[in-house]
């Protein structure tokens, strides 16, 4: 079974639209946790760290569940800029740059 | 400021031959992280650097691989030889502090095919 766990998609939306993107990981020692974002045959990119109080950065909203094990990202008024890879990750530790990705949803706004 | 470089961009080699990667972190940024992915798989570590030393090479697949950081700069990562299962996509990422995610940047990665 894998660490962190993504519905690979692809989700295809129109603009406009609100996504949401669920995760699990399966160690419940997990420690920081985050959503990066790849571009297609680009490096993967911090979108926003996650946290158990809920954090907003403009349209994107994420939400960590640590009795289920679960992390969300919700994408509020998708913009075509939008389309790109999700990936979602942790760690183990805190304070350490080894990242445990999943293997990331890929969302396609279209016009 | 200059970003995290990867070089060669892409390299097609044979099953057999060598091949040696190239990483520039961010100028002063004494971290440097090897990661991989390989075709319909997550992102994984391979290891990390403080400076020349090795922190963490518990991600490296085997003894085909051998990572460098002489002089604590840039890093070469040598895959010799060269099977079909490393094709895949090698990122590496480096950051100034021991952080956690939210301080690694990430180069724009080496496309290896070997074939």
């Amino acid at each position: 079974r894998k660490e962190v766990e993504q519905d690979p998609g692809p989700f295809n939306v129109p603009e406009g639209a609100t996504v949401a993107f669920n995760c699990t990981y399966s160690n419940s020692a997990s420690q920081s946790f985050f959503w990066y974002r790849q571009d297609c045959r680009k490096e993967p990119k911090l979108l926003m760290s996650v946290y158990s109080s809920g954090n907003e950065d403009g349209r994107f909203t994420a939400q960590l569940n640590r009795a289920s094990q679960y992390i969300s990202l919700l994408i509020r008024d998708s913009k075509l800029s939008d389309s790109a890879t999700y990936l979602c990750v942790v760690t183990r530790t805190s304070n350490t740059g080894k990242l445990i990705f999943g293997q990331g949803t890929t969302l396609q706004v279209k016009p | 400021e200059a970003g995290v470089t990867q070089f060669p961009s892409h390299s097609v080699i044979e099953k057999g031959q060598t091949v040696t990667l190239r990483c520039d972190p961010i100028s002063g940024h004494d971290n440097l992280y090897w990661y991989r992915r390989v075709m319909g798989k997550e992102i994984k570590f391979l290891l990390h650097f403080v400076k020349e030393s090795k922190q963490d090479e518990s991600g490296m697949p085997n003894n085909r691989f051998l990572a460098e950081r002489t002089g604590g700069t840039y890093s070469t990562l040598k895959v010799q030889p060269a099977e079909l299962e490393d094709s895949g996509v090698y990122f590496c990422a480096s950051s100034q502090e021991l952080g956690s995610g939210e301080k690694l940047f990430f180069g724009s990665g080496t496309q290896l095919s070997v074939l």
